[in-house]
């Protein structure tokens, strides 16, 4: 079982570059979430989508973008990276209304140089 | 808002002792409460969880009770190994959402036992 697949594991970005932080899962899940780590902070939400089509902010969303054209993907596009968007990247999904268990990818290590 | 406030960490133990790690929380309605586990160059997994007050979560010798009186979610087992070391996550499902996947977090703590 693939779960929640995330990629790149680890990428570095140039100030100003743009990226495509990809995440797929497998498992028909309605509900997709980006959350970033940072040390002391635990994870915060960047974007979320309650299904295909459907997305909106979380608690950090600003130099971020998010789009669901299927149930299965869930792309995180940073437009113009900044040296604030060090982080590590974690994709989640659930299943839906009353299931609120998460399952998360392994993470993406972003490093803006 | 709804918010998580774990123990600040890192906590330290020798092999067999006793662990509890605190988690408290603030949220209207009725949340589900959670703890993960992220081992070294990981992602977060499920370790147990609880959708309702006086429910016992338990996996893998841990448990945690919901104790919506004191609004606390607290972590424990009883004989921990070198191989519980990591990051344990206390978060809560943002039910004024309707239970949508959000999910808030605490900060985190971190758990390095010694043999």
């Amino acid at each position: 079982n693939a779960g929640v697949t995330q990629t790149p594991k680890f990428q570095v970005l140039k100030t100003g570059q743009s990226m495509t932080l990809q995440c797929a899962q497998d498992m028909n899940h309605e509900y997709m979430s980006w959350y970033r780590q940072d040390p002391g902070m635990g994870l915060r939400l960047i974007h979320y989508s309650v299904g295909a089509g459907i997305t909106d902010q979380g608690e950090v969303p600003n130099g971020y973008n998010v789009s669901r054209s299927t149930t299965e993907d869930f792309p995180l596009r940073l437009l113009s990276a900044a040296p604030s968007q060090t982080s590590v990247y974690f994709c989640a999904s659930s299943q839906g209304i009353g299931k609120a268990e998460a399952f998360f990818g392994q993470g993406t290590r972003l490093t803006v140089v | 808002g709804n918010s998580v406030t774990q123990m600040e960490g890192p906590v330290t133990l020798s092999e067999e002792a006793f662990l509890t790690i605190n988690c408290t929380y603030t949220a209207t309605g009725y949340p589900s409460l959670f703890w993960y586990v992220q081992y070294p160059g990981e992602g977060l997994q499920l370790l147990l969880k609880a959708t309702k007050a006086d429910d016992k979560g338990s996996n893998k010798g841990f448990e945690a009770t919901y104790r919506k009186e004191t609004t606390s979610f607290h972590l424990e087992k009883g004989s921990v190994q070198v191989s519980d070391s990591a990051v344990y996550f206390c978060a809560l499902s943002d039910s004024s959402s309707g239970n949508t996947g959000k999910l808030i977090f605490g900060q985190g703590t971190t758990l390095q036992v010694k043999p």
